[in-house]
């Protein structure tokens, strides 16, 4: 079972920041958080991790509460073509857990 | 980079035929999963692989799925035989270790009648 929880449906102004939350209570010590989404009728596509401290890439910011109980997902300028639905998944680093548990998601809808 | 390859695209079979369907991970990744997704379950992970060899297979639904990986550079998901309730996309994904963020292939779409 996915160990996180998300907000179904979301929508975003383009051009605006996209904030998706995530709640993650029952997160162990060495799991980290991932982020992933999905654009319709594409694989899933990697956008940023991270443990404990935020963390930013090319694609999106990250921000972890200090708790690690709950993160957000921050799409700086959303676009038309970042619509997708957004996975959130917690998942520590070795052997048979290497494995992502995907949850059911936020679809991100960006209205023009 | 190619990213990860899989074929066929589109797969459309009649029900108690065998489907082979086939993935090629990106160069130098030495882990691959192949995960199915449909509406009523989501995105479920089949098998994990690293270094060819199965880790987990604790997702493959019944015998009539087998997944082997020859080599670094190719794996195969077999279904025989095939039933309507197998009708999904089918991802493989590759990540350069097994802890590393994973990429994903196009998928393929699979329909049994």
């Amino acid at each position: 079972d996915a160990k996180t929880t998300q907000p179904t449906s979301m929508d975003c102004a383009e051009g605006r920041a996209a904030n998706l939350p995530c709640n993650h209570s029952t997160i162990s010590g060495n799991e980290y958080v991932y982020w992933y989404r999905q654009i319709h009728s594409q694989g899933p596509q990697y956008i940023i991790h991270g443990l404990k401290n935020n963390e930013t890439n090319e694609m999106a910011s990250l921000i972890i509460t200090e708790d690690r109980k709950s993160s957000t997902l921050i799409l700086p300028h959303a676009t038309l073509r970042d619509t997708a639905v957004y996975y959130c998944i917690v998942r520590a680093h070795g052997g048979a857990t290497n494995k992502l548990i995907f949850g059911t998601g936020t679809l991100l809808a960006v209205q023009p | 980079d190619a990213g990860v390859i899989q074929s066929p695209r589109h797969e459309v079979t009649e029900m108690g035929q065998e489907v082979t369907l086939r993935c090629k991970p990106i160069s130098g990744h030495n882990s691959l999963f192949w995960y199915r997704q449909t509406m009523m379950r989501g995105l479920e992970l089949l098998i994990y692989f690293n270094n060819n060899v199965p880790i987990d297979d604790s997702g493959m639904p019944e015998d009539r799925f087998s997944a082997k990986m020859p080599n670094a550079s190719f794996s195969t998901l077999k279904i025989q035989p095939s039933e309507p309730r197998d009708s999904a996309v089918y991802f493989c994904a590759s990540s350069l270790t097994g802890a590393s963020e994973q990429y994903f292939g196009p998928g393929t779409r699979l329909t049994v009648t």
